[in-house]
C-alpha cells in the first residue's frame, strides 16, 4: 500500500538554527506531495505542494521541501527557525487511483529561544 | 472570504445520542472529506466526497454517515455515538480540476467527547 513516513515525531531546534523534518513515501511513481502545519488549536495550512514540475519547492514562512526520487524522500527544511514555526507538521500523500489523502502520523516541532 | 465552516466547534454528548457537525464550504469545491485526528496518529480520513450525491468511504468510516445533497454541505452524522469516537475532527474541501493532488482547505475543527 502507498503510504507516507514521518520519520519523527518530535524535532526540537533552537531559534535561529536549521530546521529538518524528514518524510519519506512509498510509492511505485513520482506521486503528488504536500506539507501541511498546524499551529496549536487551528486547522490546517498548506505550506507547499509537490507536482512533478520542479523537484524543489519553495512554499510559505521560508519553509522548503527537495523531492528526490532515488531516495523516496521529501524532507521539509528551513535556514532558520523562528519561534511562530512551533506546530504540527504533516506531510501527506494524495493515494494513486483515488481520492483518499493519507497523512503523515506528524512531527511537532519544538522551537527553543 | 473563502471558508470551511464547521458547526459546532465543541461537543460533549452521551454514548448512543445522535448527533450531526455540519460542514460547508463557500468556494464552490467540488471535493469535500472528513478526518478525525488523534494523538499519535495524524489525521485519518473517515469519508469523501467527489460531488453532490458522491461518497466513499475513507480509511475509518465506521460508526460514521455523510450526505452530500447540496455542493457547499457535507455533514458528518454519527448514529450512535461512542467513547472511541471522542476525537478532533475536520473537514476540508478542494477542487477537483486538478485531480487528486489539489490544495485542501480545512475547516477550524470540531472536538468532540462522548461520555
Amino acid at each position: 500500500a502507498q503510504s507516507v513516513t514521518q520519520l519523527d515525531s518530535h524535532v526540537s531546534v533552537s531559534e535561529g538554527t536549521p530546521v529538518l523534518l524528514r518524510c519519506n513515501y512509498s510509492s511505485s511513481y513520482s506521486p503528488s506531495l504536500f506539507w501541511y502545519v498546524q499551529h496549536p488549536n487551528k486547522g490546517l495550512q498548506l505550506l507547499l505542494k509537490y507536482t512533478s514540475a520542479a523537484t524543489l519547492v519553495k512554499g510559505i514562512n521560508g519553509f522548503e521541501a527537495e523531492f528526490k526520487k532515488s531516495e523516496t524522500s521529501f524532507h521539509l527544511t528551513k535556514p532558520s527557525a523562528h519561534m511562530s514555526d512551533a506546530a504540527e507538521y504533516f506531510c501527506v500523500y494524495p493515494g494513486a487511483g483515488s481520492y483518499q489523502l493519507t497523512f503523515g502520523k506528524g512531527t511537532k516541532l519544538s522551537v527553543i529561544p | 472570504e473563502a471558508q470551511v465552516t464547521q458547526n459546532p466547534r465543541y461537543l460533549i454528548t452521551v454514548t448512543g445520542k445522535k448527533l450531526t457537525v455540519t460542514c460547508s464550504q463557500n468556494m464552490n469545491h467540488e471535493y469535500m472529506s472528513w478526518y478525525r485526528q488523534d494523538p499519535g496518529l495524524g489525521l485519518r480520513q473517515i469519508y469523501y466526497s467527489m460531488n453532490v450525491e458522491v461518497t466513499d468511504k475513507g480509511d475509518v468510516p465506521e460508526g460514521y454517515k455523510v450526505s452530500r445533497k447540496e455542493k457547499r454541505n457535507f455533514p458528518l452524522i454519527l448514529e450512535s455515538p461512542s467513547p472511541n469516537q471522542t476525537s478532533l475532527y475536520f473537514c476540508a474541501s478542494s477542487f477537483l480540476g486538478q485531480g487528486r493532488g489539489d490544495i485542501q482547505y480545512f475547516g477550524a475543527g470540531t472536538r468532540l467527547s462522548v461520555l
